[in-house]
């Protein structure tokens, strides 16, 4: 089993760029999220996924876009790349709830 | 003021000792308590899951909650070098439907 995987590993864009992150996993995983972690504040939700076609906004929503079309896929949408988006971008899966996780190795994203 | 604090160190030890990692928070809505442990630059992984209060022992980590005083708590026995990353708790409510970290705790375990 690969786990959770994300791609790109890095990725630099410029102001008002749109781009995709990708995610997935192969555990067959109900629940999926999506975390950004930045110096000092820890890991913030973004958005999480009960099942394939349930999204649901966390903690930090604002500026990004989700949609889970297949059990195994979780992608996440920046529609306008602001500076402010600067961070290592963490992907999760767990079987019930958020709790027991498994995160992938993370995408790290500079907006200039 | 955060919904869970964690005091970010940096936590030197020498190998053998016993270390105490801390989280308060102030939402008493939370009942599922986790601590990950994050080496540079990987992801986080799961340590330890908790729910509501009590303790919880795995190998040389033991967890604690106190959810009178909202204090959660990660004993490591035994450090070894290899425990050298940054701890994070975490914590989530009845549903299980949110996810709140604490900002992580950077130890270093001296051989």
């Amino acid at each position: 089993n690969a786990g959770v995987t994300q791609t790109p590993k890095f990725q630099v864009l410029k102001t008002g760029q749109s781009m995709t992150l990708q995610c997935a996993q192969d555990m067959n995983h109900e629940y999926m999220s999506w975390y950004r972690q930045d110096p000092g504040m820890g890991l913030r939700l973004i958005h999480y996924s009960v099942g394939a076609g349930i999204t649901d906004q966390g903690e930090v929503p604002n500026g990004y876009n989700v949609s889970r079309s297949t059990t195994e896929d979780f992608p996440l949408r920046l529609l306008s790349a602001a500076p402010s988006q600067t961070s290592v971008y963490f992907c999760a899966s767990s079987r019930e709830g958020l709790g027991e996780q498994y995160f992938g190795p993370g995408t790290r994203l500079t907006v200039t | 003021q955060k919904e869970v604090e964690q005091d970010p160190g940096p936590l030197s030890v020498p190998e053998g000792a016993i270390v105490s990692l801390n989280c308060t928070y102030s939402n008493s809505a939370f009942q599922y308590f986790m601590w990950y442990r994050q080496y540079s630059r990987k992801g986080p992984e799961l340590l330890m899951y908790t729910y509501s209060s009590g303790n919880k022992e795995d190998g040389r980590f033991t967890a604690q909650v106190d959810k009178s005083s909202k204090y959660i708590s990660l004993f490591i026995r035994d450090s070894q070098p290899s425990d050298s990353a940054t701890y994070l708790c975490a914590m989530s409510p009845y549903n299980n439907n949110d996810m709140r970290f604490g900002a992580g705790t950077r130890l270093t375990v001296k051989p």
